[in-house]
């Protein structure tokens, strides 16, 4: 179906390391992605975003990558800390459609 | 920084009765969505709204729902009789633009109904 899905539900990563999040989407009309870091009992926050005609993007301590051809998006986060830790959504956005899309959730966990 | 408020946090009903959550968007934004997250589960788009009225709307918004911005500031999503399966949090989130651009949610009202 079309839909946006994640590769691993749970991530765990030692404190200082890099780590990746992966994201599958299978609509081809999807132009406008984003992720969104979610904490226990908060709303979803807003982390990085990117357009289909780029494919690398980078914020402070975070990139984004995309990949068109394997429709796949990726989120690492540099020097992962202990206040990473959270539920991270992607997110995306078909065309003209104002409504998001989320994928299920990888949860990441930072071992100190 | 500018940010969605939500009221109630939690909110406590009994099945049947009618319950409204409570949004206030960020000032400058024109355009506003409810989200419902299930325990466990992702985030389901429910409803856009732009220029009073209802932009799109997902299979999950049926005639039990209803939005309004009854006023400059307030957007409010109306469950009228609510079921037990409607038990879940629900995201309020505004934007500048309709698409391509972040939405900004708000932090969510847990519903439990009994």
């Amino acid at each position: 179906g079309e839909s946006v899905g994640l590769h691993l539900p749970t991530l765990s990563v030692q404190e200082g390391d890099n780590s990746i999040i992966n994201c599958a989407y299978s609509n081809s009309a999807s132009d406008y992605f984003i992720w969104y870091k979610q904490e226990s009992g908060k709303g979803p926050q807003f982390i990085i975003d990117i357009r289909s005609n780029m494919d690398k993007r980078q914020g402070q301590r975070v990139t984004v990558l995309l990949n068109k051809t394997v429709k796949h998006l990726s989120l690492q986060i540099a020097a992962t800390q202990p206040g990473d830790s959270a539920v991270y959504f992607c997110a995306e956005n078909r065309g003209s459609q104002g409504n998001l899309i989320f994928g299920k959730g990888t949860k990441l966990s930072v071992k100190p | 920084e500018p940010e969605v408020t939500q009221t109630p946090s939690h909110q406590v009903t009994q099945m049947g009765q009618e319950v409204i959550l409570r949004c206030v968007p960020i000032s400058n934004h024109l355009y506003f969505y409810w989200y419902r997250q299930i325990l466990g589960q992702k985030v389901e788009f429910l409803v856009s709204f732009y220029n009073n009225e209802i932009s799109e709307k997902s299979e999950i918004f049926d005639d039990q729902f209803s939005v309004e911005r009854p006023d400059g500031s307030n957007f409010t999503l109306k469950i009228r009789s609510t079921k037990l399966e409607d038990s879940a949090m629900y995201f309020c989130a505004s934007g500048t633009e309709y698409s391509n651009q972040p939405q900004h949610f708000g932090d969510g009202t847990r519903l439990s109904i009994l």
